[in-house]
């Protein structure tokens, strides 16, 4: 029960840029931080973005994170095989008296 | 830097609780720093929020899964805790612990739950 869309799945060749987006609602995008996760597969995800724009130490400037309004999106130029992952935005959401929701997760491929 | 890690059975059988713990360590779970919550993934589905408790005891679950969650924390032990009643094969699932503050991070690498007879 997603509270947040995104695409099922995206792909592109190496070396290419994909973007990912994720509509929500003014209770959850619209007035709170995005967040982004990598899932790579049988691993558990890890924090890719942070605070709509931010990234974490260690995570490449090739991951780019904004938002505008009730959407959000996530690039990733220079595409590499090792981002063959899903992702899957986050945020709080106030209607539903401060629980934590999901994006419906985008599958990445390398072509 | 904070680290966790689950710990549980990883079979359960149906209409019993399932019972895991996270250990806190690189950090104490009474910093009030964040929100320590669970989260669980199905096999081959996108991730679900379970709840979280604060050091103080205070907690907040996800509304679906309210009426059969219970989450608890021992500071002596820097240990939380998760407990979900009257479980089905519905609820089989990657249980992960985190922290919860605007983002999530760490997470725990995951415990597979079966629930199954």
């Amino acid at each position: 029960q997603s509270v947040l869309t995104q695409p099922p799945s995206v792909s592109a060749a190496p070396g290419q840029k994909v973007t990912i987006s994720c509509s929500g609602s003014s209770s959850n995008i619209g007035n709170n931080y995005v967040s982004w996760y990598q899932q790579l597969p049988g691993t558990a995800p890890k924090l890719l973005i942070y605070d709509n724009n931010k990234r974490p130490s260690g995570i490449p400037d090739r991951f780019s994170g904004s938002k505008s309004g009730t959407s959000a999106t996530l690039g990733i130029t220079g595409l590499q095989t090792g981002d063959e992952a899903d992702y899957y935005c986050g945020t709080w959401d106030s209607s539903l008296s401060a629980s934590y929701v999901f994006g419906t997760g985008t599958k990445v491929t390398v072509l | 830097q904070v680290q966790l890690q689950e710990s549980g059975p990883g079979l359960v059988k149906p209409s019993q609780t399932l019972s895991l713990t996270c250990t806190v360590s690189g950090g104490s779970i009474s910093s009030g720093d964040y929100f320590w919550s669970w989260i669980r993934q199905p096999p081959g589905k996108g991730l679900e929020w379970i709840g979280y408790i604060y050091y103080s005891g205070s907690t907040y679950y996800n509304p679906s899964l309210k009426s059969r969650v219970t989450i608890s924390v021992d500071t002596s032990k820097n240990q939380f805790s998760l407990k979900l009643s009257s479980v089905t094969a519905a609820d089989t699932a990657v249980y992960y612990c985190v922290a919860i503050d605007s983002y999530i991070d760490p997470w725990g690498q995951g415990t597979l739950v079966t629930v199954s007879s």
